[in-house]
């Protein structure tokens, strides 16, 4: 079956406007994750969302980050005010499920990267 | 907090060789999963193996295995007779509560 997908592949924005990254899990599965990856680093957690909510909003950086799950499928993620900091890929993963403990191979989707000028 | 660590931030091997990547994580857990993730220049992330911290066995799935040490919290990588598709970025990675924690990454290099 299809994979999970991201658009835009590619987003070049102006430092100060806002972003949207889509994200679409693989179907039925019902948790999906957001990551952060800078130029040579590794991923770095922002959001969990389990169906349509979120318990685990502890990796957001700050408040101009935001996101939304919604008929347990698509999530976007929000970055308003952009800043030269948010220059990364952002990678979104699901899972079949997401109960605290669960252990559910999370398959990852090809990422957006992201360049604010 | 849990943390993971991959000490090689570059290795290099000859076709048809083994190389082993080493990962430490730290956890107060007795009970854990732990991954290793591929990335090729694709940027697309590649579930490689998986470990349960109370399975004594070390996992393996064809050329990759693991030697999974848990007393020394220690998950290292071994990849035989590399071929030139196994060049990428390798991550660790270590579960908590769903979310996972990565390590740096290993860039992985392979000669022919």
């Amino acid at each position: 079956g299809a994979g999970v997908s991201q658009s835009p592949s590619n987003k070049v924005t102006e430092k100060g406007k806002d972003v949207e990254l889509r994200c679409d899990p693989i179907s039925g599965h019902t948790a999906l994750y957001w990551y952060r990856q800078r130029l040579g680093q590794g991923l770095e957690f922002l959001i969990y969302f389990q169906g349509n909510s979120a318990p685990d909003k502890s990796g957001l950086p700050s408040d101009r980050f935001s996101a939304e799950r919604t008929g347990e499928s698509v999530s976007t993620l929000t970055i308003q005010r952009t800043q030269q900091e948010d220059s990364a890929v952002y990678l979104c993963a699901s899972s079949l499920s997401g109960s605290s403990g669960s252990v559910d191979t999370q398959y990852f989707g090809p990422g957006t990267r992201l360049t604010v000028l | 907090a849990q943390t993971v660590t991959q000490s090689q931030p570059e290795m290099s091997v000859q076709e048809a060789e083994t190389v082993t990547l080493s990962c430490t994580y730290d956890t107060s857990e007795s009970d854990y999963y732990l991954f290793w993730y591929k990335q090729p220049p694709s940027r697309q992330m590649i579930l490689v193996i998986r470990q349960e911290a109370y399975k004594q066995q070390n996992a393996t799935e064809n050329r990759f295995s693991v030697n999974f040490q848990k007393a020394a919290k220690s998950f290292s990588l071994k990849i035989s007779d590399s071929q030139l598709g196994d060049a990428a970025m390798y991550f660790c990675a270590y579960n908590q509560g769903g979310k996972l924690i990565f390590g740096q990454g290993t860039e992985l290099s392979v000669k022919p």
